[in-house]
């Protein structure tokens, strides 16, 4: 069964700082997709960015990037140039690609950042 | 463009009810998934609906169970209510097959 870990239950970053949390996730399937969502104190859950397995690049997405460790199954997020806004939980998520269809994401515990202003 | 619904925004029961809770996909989208989320915790996936049947399942006992509507809306289903339901619910949609599912804003449910 595949699982994520996220060890950093709370983070902390200064406003304007960059800050880095940590994923690391089990597999033994070779294409998958990786997720950052965030959830808000509002509930909603918003995805963050994304990343297909088979793509060496890292995806990033405005002030968010990723490091992509295939062979170490590591998923980091990086949020660069950190905003208020930016508060909130942050789940790392797996989703196998096996089965066409296949929709069931597991996550992880989540890291809740705090930005400090 | 409205995203994904769900009703009610929180709900009340007591050990031994029954809940249906409710979900309208984002525009275009035909496949559902519902998540249970407890408190400090991660989702946790139920089972997802396309074409009006369970396709997928997790490790949730039969007391959990849903329908999709032709209108691609769905229904969770929780018979015989638990203490340990006490939940924010949640609901994702997407187009069959495709790499992302957009979350609505979750029920919360309280049982006690």
């Amino acid at each position: 069964a595949q699982t994520v870990t996220q060890s950093q239950p709370e983070m902390s970053v200064q406003e304007a700082e960059t800050v880095t949390l940590s994923c690391t996730y089990d597999t033994s399937e070779s294409d998958y997709y990786l997720f950052w969502y965030k959830q808000p104190p509002s509930r909603q859950m918003i995805l963050v960015i994304r990343q297909e397995a088979y793509k060496q690049q890292n995806a990033t997405e405005n002030r968010f990037s990723v490091n992509f460790q295939k062979a170490a199954k590591s998923f980091s997020l990086k949020i660069s140039d950190s905003q208020l806004g930016d508060a909130a939980m942050y789940f790392c998520a797996y989703r196998a690609t096996s089965n066409f269809g296949n929709e069931k994401l597991t996550f992880g515990t989540g890291t809740r950042l705090t930005i400090i202003p | 463009d409205a995203g994904v619904t769900q009703s009610p925004t929180h709900l009340i029961k007591t050990r031994g009810q029954q809940v249906t809770l409710r979900c309208s996909p984002k525009s275009g989208h035909d496949t559902v998934s519902w998540y249970q989320q407890a408190l400090g915790q991660g989702p946790q996936f139920i089972f997802q609906y396309y074409e009006e049947e369970e396709r997928q399942r997790g490790n949730f006992p039969d007391r959990f169970s849903g329908h999709q509507f032709p209108n691609y809306s769905s229904e969770l289903n929780v018979n015989a209510l638990l203490l340990g339901d006490s939940a924010l619910y949640l609901c994702a949609s997407s187009r069959w097959g495709s790499r992302t599912q957009y979350f609505g804003p979750g029920t919360r449910l309280t049982v006690l």
